[in-house]
């Protein structure tokens, strides 16, 4: 079965550094890959996702992700976090035989201090 | 920006009361999801529909039940509630062809006394 891991519960990082949130997901033929991020108390907002082509994503609020495939994992950056980036971020896969369901991983805490 | 809407958004309610958590979309998309999610933890799958008069269950068992007579609407129902069931609530939906995207409402935060 598909599973996905995020291996930091928990980021802190000052405002303007750079920041990386890591995820990885189980092998499997073909793969497509989200990342979400949760404010307090809101639902979760789609950041970006790889379906096919680039293996570089480009998504809002100046986030970025590679797909690597032989590494199977799917890192989220950016260049230089604000505040505002303060959230829960989760990555999600889903493949052929999850039919279009997604699987989450625990959660990364990112906290942007000033 | 997704139109997605679940209602109410935060309830606080005495054991054995019947429950509904309403979830609406204007997209017109055929697939919808029901998710939990405790605090500061993953989310767990619990229901799910690809259109109108289909529903399943998810991979983590709930005692919630669910319905979709129509596509836009995909209430949850809970017959007696329990303090068990503390938790969020999240609805998303989704284009029924490929791989979308999940859109998803505010949540309904539920606490059961």
């Amino acid at each position: 079965a598909q599973s996905v891991t995020q291996l930091d519960s928990q980021v802190p990082v000052f405002e303007e550094a750079p920041v990386e949130l890591r995820c990885n997901y189980s092998s499997s033929v073909s793969v497509y890959l989200f990342w979400y991020v949760q404010y307090p108390n809101q639902g979760l907002q789609l950041l970006l996702k790889y379906l096919s082509g680039s293996t570089l994503v480009k998504g809002i609020n100046g986030f970025e992700a590679e797909f690597n495939k032989s590494q199977t994992s799917f890192h989220l950056r950016k260049p230089s976090v604000h505040i505002s980036d303060t959230a829960e971020y989760f990555c999600a896969v889903s493949d052929y035989n999850q039919g279009g369901k997604l699987i989450f991983g625990q959660g990364t805490e990112l906290s942007v201090k000033p | 920006e997704a139109d997605i809407y679940q209602t109410p958004r935060y309830l606080v309610i005495g054991t054995g009361k019947k429950i509904t958590l309403e979830c609406s979309q204007t997209m017109g998309h055929d697939k919808m999801y029901w998710y939990q999610q405790d605090p500061g933890m993953e989310l767990h799958l619990i229901h799910y529909s690809y259109g109108v008069n289909s529903t399943e269950k998810g991979d983590l068992s709930s005692e919630s039940t669910v319905s979709r007579i129509r596509t836009e609407h995909f209430p949850l129902t809970l017959e007696s509630a329990r303090p068990s069931h503390t938790s969020q609530y999240l609805c998303a939906s989704s284009e029924f062809e490929g791989f979308q995207p999940q859109h998803f409402g505010d949540g309904t935060r539920l606490s059961i006394l």
